[in-house]
């Protein structure tokens, strides 16, 4: 099975702090997502990365950057922390699609962490 | 953009009824993928369901069904013989057929009632 490990399930920071959120996943797979869940709005994609080094922007960039130095993880990482980035925090990986049999390759997903900024 | 319309944010069933989750999305692709995933309290979204929109025939998994209407950009998840492990958010998501990325609805919070 599929693991995806969240460093934290838990996490409370003051406001203006660089927060860290660290995502690894162990089955080799390529994309790796970070999402925020907030009632209501489902999930938003902040970042995502698909090989190491490399990053796009998903819906919602804005305040955050992320780190992908090694395939199996992949970081979050909160510049200067505001309160309006109270929320859940979803990481997901999933496979490079090989070809057209493989587009519906499902994201599994981490635990979640709820991050509280005070 | 593509959206995802989840118009019930909460639903209730009683146990061993059926209940019918309704998701609706917009895109102008013709190839595209669509799930379902349940986050029970434990907070683990877990893949449901999941349908090629190439195909006609409507995904089954155990007492999990969808009724895929193309034409309507309906995409909803029957549940049959609910079980009280079945309370969960579900949630629809969209990918189409050139990214990486999902598109999620905003969730239905499913109620099981004993």
């Amino acid at each position: 099975d599929v693991k995806v490990t969240q460093s934290s399930r838990y996490l409370v920071k003051r406001t203006g702090e660089k927060v860290f959120l660290e995502c690894v996943q162990d089955m080799d797979h390529e994309n790796m997502f970070w999402y925020r869940q907030d009632p209501g709005l489902g999930l938003r994609l902040i970042y995502f990365s698909y090989d190491v080094k490399m990053k796009e922007k998903g819906d919602i960039p804005e305040g955050y950057s992320v780190s992908r130095e090694k395939k199996e993880r992949f970081s979050l990482i909160l510049e200067s922390a505001s309160t309006n980035q109270t929320s859940m925090y979803l990481c997901a990986s999933s496979l490079l699609p090989g070809g057209i049999a493989d587009l519906n390759q499902p994201q599994h997903f981490g635990d979640g962490t709820r991050l509280s900024i005070l | 953009a593509q959206t995802v319309t989840q118009s019930q944010p909460e639903m209730s069933v009683q146990e061993a009824e059926t209940v019918t989750l309704s998701c609706t999305y917009d895109t102008s692709e013709s190839d595209y993928y669509l799930f379902w995933y349940k986050q029970p309290p434990s907070r683990q979204m877990i893949l449901v369901i999941r349908q090629e929109a190439y195909k006609q025939q409507n995904a089954t998994e155990n007492r999990f069904s969808v009724n895929f209407q193309k034409a309507a950009k309906s995409f909803s998840l029957k549940i049959s013989d609910s079980q009280l492990g079945d309370a969960a958010m579900y949630f629809c998501a969209y990918k189409d057929n050139a990214g990486n990325m999902l598109t999620f609805g905003g969730g239905t919070r499913l109620m099981v009632k004993p």
